[in-house]
């Protein structure tokens, strides 16, 4: 079956570090992968999405890059600011009734 | 665009009564709407699948009576929680996705259930 493994929080950085959250899959079939955020008291929003091998999502400054060849989706982020403060889910989506498959979700504090 | 809104954002109940939930898609029609339930610090645990005009799909473990869910039409789609108890407190968000081919799902700000 799908499956998604993501990095344990929480991560603790100073503002304008750089950021990596990890992320690797185990899927059939070829899947599109996302990174939804969810800031605290909130539901999840979509980050970015990649939806086939070599692809790069970007948005807001965050970038993850399909790799096929390692089953990954990392997070990546330049410089990071406190309004990052948030969890971090990795999912999966390979069809069949539209079902995500979600990792664990990793927690983000950006301390100034 | 693709804006999911959930009703109500907290509610706090006595054990043993019903609580509705309701899920609606304010700018787009949703074919498919998803109920999923987030405990403290976890993932999100998929509770059922809604298709507009049909009986939800539930996921392995989750009581149909229980959970009951109506999917009356393309913009909103409801959760009761039947004779709630206690161990049903938890943060409950709703997805739709736009089209039945996207691979994109948009989710609710989500609903704080708690029982006392």
């Amino acid at each position: 079956g799908n499956s998604v493994t993501q990095m344990e929080g929480p991560v603790t950085l100073s503002e304008e570090a750089f950021l990596t959250i990890n992320c690797t899959y185990t899927a059939t079939g070829y899947p599109s992968l996302f990174w939804y955020v969810q800031y605290p008291g909130e539901g999840l929003q979509l980050l970015l999405k990649a939806t086939k091998a070599d692809d790069k999502g970007s948005n807001k400054g965050f970038e993850a890059t399909y790799r096929k060849e390692t089953t990954s989706f990392h997070l990546e982020k330049g410089s990071v600011q406190v309004s990052d403060s948030a969890v971090y889910f990795c999912a999966l989506y390979t069809g069949g009734g539209n079902k995500l498959t979600f990792g664990t979700g990793t927690q983000l504090k950006v301390e100034l | 665009g693709a804006v999911v809104s959930q009703h109500p954002s907290r509610v706090i109940c006595k054990s043993g009564t019903s609580v509705k939930i309701e899920c609606r898609s304010l700018d787009f029609q949703a074919t498919t709407m998803f109920w999923y339930r987030q405990f403290p610090k976890q993932s999100l645990m998929l509770m059922a699948t809604s298709n507009e005009g049909s009986k939800a799909t539930y996921e392995q473990g989750v009581e149909k009576d229980k959970f009951l869910i109506n999917h009356a039409s393309l913009t909103l789609s409801t959760l009761t929680v039947t004779s709630a108890h206690p161990e049903d407190s938890s943060f409950y968000i709703c997805s739709a996705d736009a089209t039945g081919s996207t691979d994109t799902q948009y989710f609710g700000p989500g609903t704080r259930l708690t029982v006392l």
